[in-house]
């Protein structure tokens, strides 16, 4: 199946540095990625829509000048969080839609920690 | 996209089937019926999918009602790896671009 891959998978930080997460897909086209949140034993949240060559669409309550998403290209998202602070410690994940195909593949997960 | 309830956990003997069930009872006739786990700590992973047919690959079998209202997920001989949170969504084929709505899901535990 097609790859998704997301780097780092682990990052710990200082409170108000900025942490920019990659979300690739690596055999495929996706004109749309998306951005989920998920904290200790709940689900998995929506944060945003990334469209390639256009701007994120988030969901209500995210913040979107905290949680910056930049789609460059068809292959390419990053979700960068700006002025980490503790309460964003959580585990990020992205998804591809492969275009022409009704699928949707799932990177591994970024787990950030803020200090 | 419509509801879904599922069982909080579920436990299951090594080896034995493990039958979650779903239930999407405001389903609509041109929705799907689609299965992902998540193993701790890593993303989603899909599993299966289907219309009303019932539906089978390498991984499990997919059960839907004649009424469409409900399905069960089967994985026919469980392992331990198989030990995850599954969600069954419910959402329109021909929107692939669009995200996947999560539940709470159903933590299977498969026990040695």
């Amino acid at each position: 199946g097609a790859v998704v891959s997301q780097h780092p998978s682990r990052v710990i930080c200082k409170s108000g540095t900025s942490v920019k997460i990659e979300c690739r897909s690596l055999d495929f086209q996706a004109t749309t990625m998306f951005w989920y949140r998920q904290f200790p034993k709940q689900s998995l949240m929506l944060m945003a829509t990334s469209n390639e060559g256009s701007k994120a669409t988030y969901e209500q309550g995210v913040e979107k000048d905290k949680f910056l998403i930049n789609h460059a290209s068809l292959t390419l998202s990053t979700l960068t969080v700006t002025s980490a602070h503790p309460e964003d410690s959580s585990f990020y994940i992205c998804s591809a839609a492969r275009d022409r195909y009704n699928e949707q593949f799932f990177g591994p997960g970024t787990r950030l920690t803020v200090l | 996209d419509a509801k879904t309830t599922q069982p909080t956990s579920m436990d299951c003997a090594e080896g034995r089937a493990a039958n979650l069930p779903c239930n999407h009872s405001t389903i609509s006739g041109n929705e799907y019926v689609y299965w992902y786990r998540q193993i701790h700590s890593q993303g989603p992973q899909y599993i299966i999918h289907g219309l009303k047919n019932n539906e089978t690959n390498e991984m499990a079998s997919l059960i839907i009602t004649e009424d469409r209202k409900s399905s069960t997920l089967i994985l026919p001989h469980a392992t331990l790896r198989d030990t995850a949170v599954y969600y069954c969504i419910v959402r329109l084929y021909f929107l692939g671009n669009t995200p996947l709505v999560f539940g709470k899901g159903t933590r299977l535990s498969v026990i040695a």
